[in-house]
């Protein structure tokens, strides 16, 4: 079975400081991977996916975020945050097209 | 294009009440999925189809059925609602074959059952 774990549930960094949001997966066939942003009552939005076409996949708003096999890991980065970054970060992971299975989110606050 | 829709952003229903949400999506994906929503769970499937016809249960189906009678609608229904039910429900879609395929998703439902 698959899963996805999404590690701290809240983060909170100043404004132009690194981003650093953790998943880790478990799959037993080579996954697919995917970060969605969700910002304040509104539906989620693809920032990035990974597909083995490469380890480091660029998304949108600077975000990017890097396959690591050995780590089981799917960590998203941004250099520098901004005031507008604030929203909920999920992790996903799927065997194929469709369904998707999702870590439990990462809140992401930037300090002024 | 209007992606996908999803009526009505906000219901209370008491307890023992049915009702359906309503989802739609215009860009032709073979699948489509229901999820809820709630805090420090990230979405959890309740139910999806790979097309038309076609359904299936996900992690959390109890208390809701689907059908699919067409490629564009994808209507969730409870029979008889209960307070754990309350929750945001996002339908999402996308393409099936080959992949994968990022799933695009309605602006959400917020439901509350008393």
């Amino acid at each position: 079975a698959q899963s996805v774990t999404q590690l701290g549930s809240h983060v909170s960094v100043s404004e132009g400081a690194l981003v650093l949001l953790r998943c880790n997966y478990s799959s037993s066939v080579p996954p697919y991977l995917f970060w969605y942003v969700q910002y304040p009552n509104q539906g989620l939005q693809l920032l990035l996916k990974y597909t083995s076409a490469a380890t480091l996949v660029k998304g949108i708003n600077g975000f990017e975020a890097e396959f690591k096999k050995s780590e089981t890991s799917f960590h998203l980065t941004k250099p520098s945050a901004h005031m507008s970054d604030a929203a909920e970060y999920f992790c996903a992971v799927t065997p194929q097209g469709g369904k998707l299975i999702f870590g439990q989110g990462t809140e992401l606050s930037v300090k002024p | 294009n209007a992606g996908v829709t999803q009526t009505p952003k906000f219901q209370v229903l008491k307890t023992g009440q049915s009702m359906t949400l309503q989802c739609a999506q215009d860009m032709n994906h073979e699948y489509m999925s229901w999820y809820r929503q709630d805090p420090g769970m990230g979405l959890r499937l309740i139910h999806y189809s790979v097309g038309a016809g076609i359904t299936d249960q996900g992690e959390v189906p109890n208390g809701y059925n689907v059908s699919r009678s067409t490629t564009e609608d994808f209507p969730l229904r409870l029979l008889s609602a209960a307070p754990s039910q309350t929750s945001v429900y996002f339908c999402a879609s996308s393409y099936n074959e080959g992949g994968p395929y990022e799933q695009y998703f309605g602006p959400g439902t917020r439901l509350t059952v008393t």
